[in-house]
């Protein structure tokens, strides 16, 4: 069973950056776009962006100006960083492999934003 | 972008059969994958594209898509179909990718 694991600073202050990694564990990486989505408390999906390797990146109209999300293909990783943060970024962030066509989508990352 | 609209909430008695909707522009042009989320989980994927199925999920999920309107069937629901159902597509820019706003389903 294919797992996606994600790691990044769960609390942070208004106007930092957020920084989120993720890794899957079969070595399909290269075989498959990527996306982040998020979820605030008690509410919906939110999508973020996504990257394929021969595409490029496709970003959320509404986060375009603070998104970057970028492949290490040396360590096989996937990166979301969002900048100037604020409270209303706070969310549970997800790693999702093939979002529209295969999944699995990491276990989440609560990240509080909070003064 | 466009926009996927989902009824808030549905309901259905064990066993039965029911219908959760998703409609919106996108939906002419791209087919709707759909997530199933339960309480402090990750969403998993439990159809998409025509009437594909990922491994372990039971065929009693079925789609089907009429003009801007893609419909989630659930065929003798169980309690463990209880859950939030939230549709997915690309936007007809083929850029972007909209979330439905979800629909909790409840199995009484």
């Amino acid at each position: 069973q294919v797992q996606i694991q994600q790691w990044g600073a769960g609390l942070l202050k208004p106007s930092e950056t957020l920084s989120l990694t993720c890794v899957v564990s079969d070595g399909s990486f290269s075989a498959y776009s990527w996306s982040w989505i998020r979820q605030a408390p008690g509410k919906g999906l939110e999508w973020i962006g996504e990257i394929n390797h021969s595409v490029g990146t496709n970003y959320n109209p509404s986060l375009k100006s603070r998104v970057t999300i970028s492949l290490d293909t040396s360590k096989e990783q996937i990166s979301l960083r969002l900048t100037s943060v604020t409270a209303a970024d706070t969310a549970v962030y997800y790693c999702a492999r093939g979002l529209l066509t295969t999944g699995p989508w990491g276990q989440g990352t609560l990240v509080t934003v909070s003064s | 972008s466009s926009e996927l609209t989902q009824d808030p909430a549905v309901s259905v008695a064990l066993g039965q059969t029911v219908t959760i909707t998703c409609q919106g522009d996108s939906l002419k042009n791209y087919y709707a994958s759909w997530y199933q989320q339960k309480p402090r989980q990750a969403p998993v994927l439990v159809i998409y594209g025509e009437n594909n199925r990922p491994s372990g999920i039971p065929d009693r999920f079925s789609v089907s898509t009429s003009r801007d309107t893609a419909s989630l069937t659930i065929t003798g629901a169980q309690a463990d179909d209880e859950g939030d159902y939230y549709c997915t597509c690309r936007d007809r820019s083929d850029q972007l990718v909209v979330f439905g706003g979800g629909t909790r389903l409840t199995v009484l």
